[in-house]
């Protein structure tokens, strides 16, 4: 599976986007792009997935780019809630391994 | 539905006790696995299972034995507990090939 980077902390005003990036420059054509967070020290939960069209949910919308070698996470009223560790991690649909990487530490500041 | 649920949430072990960290799910889901996850760090994968009967290796799997007689639990065993062990333990699930997995709360583990 490809790897990720993301930048290790980042800060954003409550009610404004935020906008989480990630690279991913070695993915392949069969590889999604997931998004989850982890709470303070609660077990992480799902945010998102894609292969190669914007996604949007509830929660959040991914952007990736068309060459998919990076991608961006938005959530587009940030919330205190919100502040948490975001992962990016790249994985092949229907295989189980996935690897989480250190992830973005964002925090929403009032 | 509870989810998943895990128990202990606390333990605290000596060197060389052996225990069983407990998971169950109550969602029908094909898919758990065992995390671990230190200080600071992501989650790395310790063993997981496909189905009842089926179990593979994570990254990180030595010390650790796992084994899944029914859908619904997978108890993840230490053998001789050390020190390198202490870490936060989640057990997570997933019903169709990975798309969303489902966290369980966690147990802190803490090997004296």
């Amino acid at each position: 599976d490809a790897k990720t980077t993301q930048p290790p902390s980042m800060d954003c005003a409550e009610g404004r986007a935020a906008n989480l990036p990630c690279n991913h420059s070695t993915i392949s054509g069969n590889e999604y792009v997931y998004w989850y967070r982890q709470i303070h020290s609660q077990g992480p939960q799902y945010i998102i997935h894609g292969l190669k069209n914007n996604e949007t949910n509830e929660m959040a919308s991914l952007i990736i780019t068309e060459d998919r070698k990076s991608s961006t996470l938005i959530l587009p009223h940030a919330t205190l809630r919100d502040t948490a560790v975001y992962y990016c991690i790249v994985k092949t649909s229907g295989t189980y391994k996935y690897i989480f990487g250190t992830g973005t530490r964002l925090k929403v500041l009032a | 539905n509870a989810g998943v649920t895990q128990t202990p949430k606390f333990q605290v072990l000596k060197t060389g006790q052996s225990m069983t960290l407990q998971c169950a799910q109550d969602m029908n889901h094909e898919y758990m696995s065992w995390y671990r996850q230190d200080p600071g760090m992501g989650l790395r994968l310790i063993h997981y299972s496909v189905g009842a009967g089926i179990t593979d290796q994570g990254e990180v799997p030595n010390g650790y034995n796992v084994s899944r007689s029914t859908t619904e639990d997978f108890p993840l065993r230490l053998l001789s507990a050390a020190p390198s062990q202490t870490s936060v333990y989640f057990c997570a699930s997933t019903k169709d090939g990975g798309n969303e997995q489902f966290f369980g709360p966690g147990t802190r583990l803490t090997v004296l």
